[in-house]
């Protein structure tokens, strides 16, 4: 089974700065899918980044990137340029290939204040 | 736009209680997914489902049962509600995986806020 572990319950930053959620995960799985979900207080979960573990090429969206390092299991989101927007809180989420209904195992989460 | 929704935002019910939640997406998706989400412990999956008819387990499938009828709506049935069901509970649907277009990614309702008392 897979675990997916999210270690900073909360964090806060300042309008325009940088912050970093980290991920790490465990599984014995070589092909997967890594995504980071966003859950704003609307409670609406959208999908901001998703990672093919066979790409190495980082994955970004806008000011939204990942640092995606397949021999140590990590998975961390860099949110760049921050805006109140982004307030909300953030879910990791594994998804193996050899899944053919596409489920998801997330972790537990980070809340992340966006202040001004 | 894909649109998931679910029949309640809000819900309080009692012990003992059978409870219907409901969750109709309009996009044709094949899969469709029944999350708990408490605090400190992320999103759990309860049940899925991915195609009229089929179920699997999820992860914490016990006291619950659902039901898809029809291939736009997944429903999830409580059926003696206790007080450890209080939670949030998420609705998702995707695309069957093997079609490659963006199969992978789920796309969730607003999910439905259950308290038991």
């Amino acid at each position: 089974a897979q675990t997916v572990t999210q270690s900073q319950p909360e964090m806060s930053v300042q309008e325009a700065e940088t912050v970093t959620l980290s991920c790490t995960y465990d599984t014995s799985e070589n092909n997967y899918y890594l995504f980071w979900y966003k859950q704003p207080p609307s409670r609406q979960m959208i999908l901001v980044i998703r990672q093919e573990a066979y790409k190495q090429q980082n994955a970004t969206e806008n000011r939204f990137s990942v640092n995606f390092q397949k021999a140590a299991k990590s998975f961390s989101l860099k949110i760049s340029d921050s805006q109140l927007g982004d307030t909300a809180m953030y879910f990791c989420a594994f998804m193996k290939l050899t899944d053919s209904w596409g489920k998801l195992q997330f972790g537990a989460g980070t809340q992340v204040v966006v202040t001004p | 736009d894909v649109k998931v929704t679910q029949s309640s935002r809000y819900l309080v019910k009692r012990t003992g209680e059978k409870v219907f939640l409901e969750c109709v997406q309009d996009m044709d998706h094949e899969n469709m997914f029944w999350y708990r989400q408490d605090p400190g412990l992320g999103l759990r999956l309860i049940y899925f489902s991915y195609d009229v008819k089929m179920k699997e387990k999820g992860d914490i499938p016990e006291g619950y049962s659902v039901s898809r009828e029809k291939k736009e709506r997944f429903s999830l049935i409580l059926e003696s509600a206790s007080t450890n069901q209080t939670s949030m509970y998420l609705c998702a649907s995707s695309l069957w995986f093997r079609t490659g277009e963006r199969g992978d990614e789920q796309f969730f309702g607003p999910g439905t806020r259950l308290t038991v008392l």
